[in-house]
């Protein structure tokens, strides 16, 4: 059974950058069926969706991050990363990272299943 | 303010039908892209509930049903369950973001 788990800092000051890793367990993170993908949540808000990337290292990302994101894949580790630089408290949110299949000849228009458990970074000095 | 837009809440009493709609526009639902809708339980993860507007991952019971039209797609729960009290998130792709969009979610009460 896929397992995805997210990790990294809880706790990131403004103007830094925050790092996290999404590490995949029980299945190749280099599928040709599947991108890799990254979803906030601020505490109480909705779901927004931050970017993609496929094994190759083909990504792309929500443009109202104003690319802010960089978004990279370790094949070695079974593992994709995130970074997003100088984060304001705006940015607090639980960060998930899901798998994003590709179907019916598309890779971008499906759905994220499924998710890690997300992990908390708070933005404060 | 979210791209996809969804009732804040909705209730329901036990055994009773619930529906949740999720409005888009044409650059998104409108334009033909499919809809998926997810259940988060409190405090966990976002869980698949329905993909491509009407299809159930196996383990999803059959009380869960997607539809969808023209700019807006809807979520049903019949027979509702105590269990089922959480906030749902629809999704689609926005072909001016060139990406995923959610609604902004609906919680479901449960009296």
């Amino acid at each position: 059974q896929l397992q995805l788990q997210e990790s990294g800092p809880g706790l990131v000051k403004p103007s830094e950058t925050l790092s996290l890793t999404c590490t995949v367990s029980g299945g190749s993170i280099s599928s040709s069926s599947y991108y890799w993908g990254w979803i906030r949540q601020p505490p109480g808000k909705g779901l927004e969706w931050i970017g993609n990337i496929y094994y190759s290292g083909s990504t792309y990302d929500n443009p109202s991050l104003k690319s802010r994101v960089t978004i990279s894949v370790d094949t070695s580790k079974n593992q994709f990363s995130l970074k997003l630089s100088s984060v304001t408290a705006a940015d607090t949110a639980v960060y998930y990272c899901a798998r994003h299949p590709c179907s019916g000849g598309s890779c971008h228009r499906n759905w994220f299943d499924p998710w890690g458990q997300g992990t908390l970074v708070t933005v404060s000095s | 303010q979210s791209v996809l837009t969804q009732p804040p809440s909705v209730s329901g009493a036990p055994g009773q039908r619930v529906t949740i709609s999720c409005t888009g526009t044409s650059s998104n639902i409108g334009a033909g892209y499919d809809v998926h809708w997810y259940q988060q339980l409190p405090g966990t993860a976002p869980k698949l509930l329905i993909y491509d507007n009407i299809n159930r991952p196996s383990g999803v019971p059959g009380r869960f049903s997607g539809s969808r039209s023209a700019t807006s797609a809807s979520l049903a729960i019949s027979g509702l369950q105590a269990e089922d009290e959480a906030d749902y998130y629809c999704q689609s792709y926005d072909s001016s973001l060139s990406g995923s969009v959610f609604g902004g979610g609906t919680k479901v009460t449960v009296l």
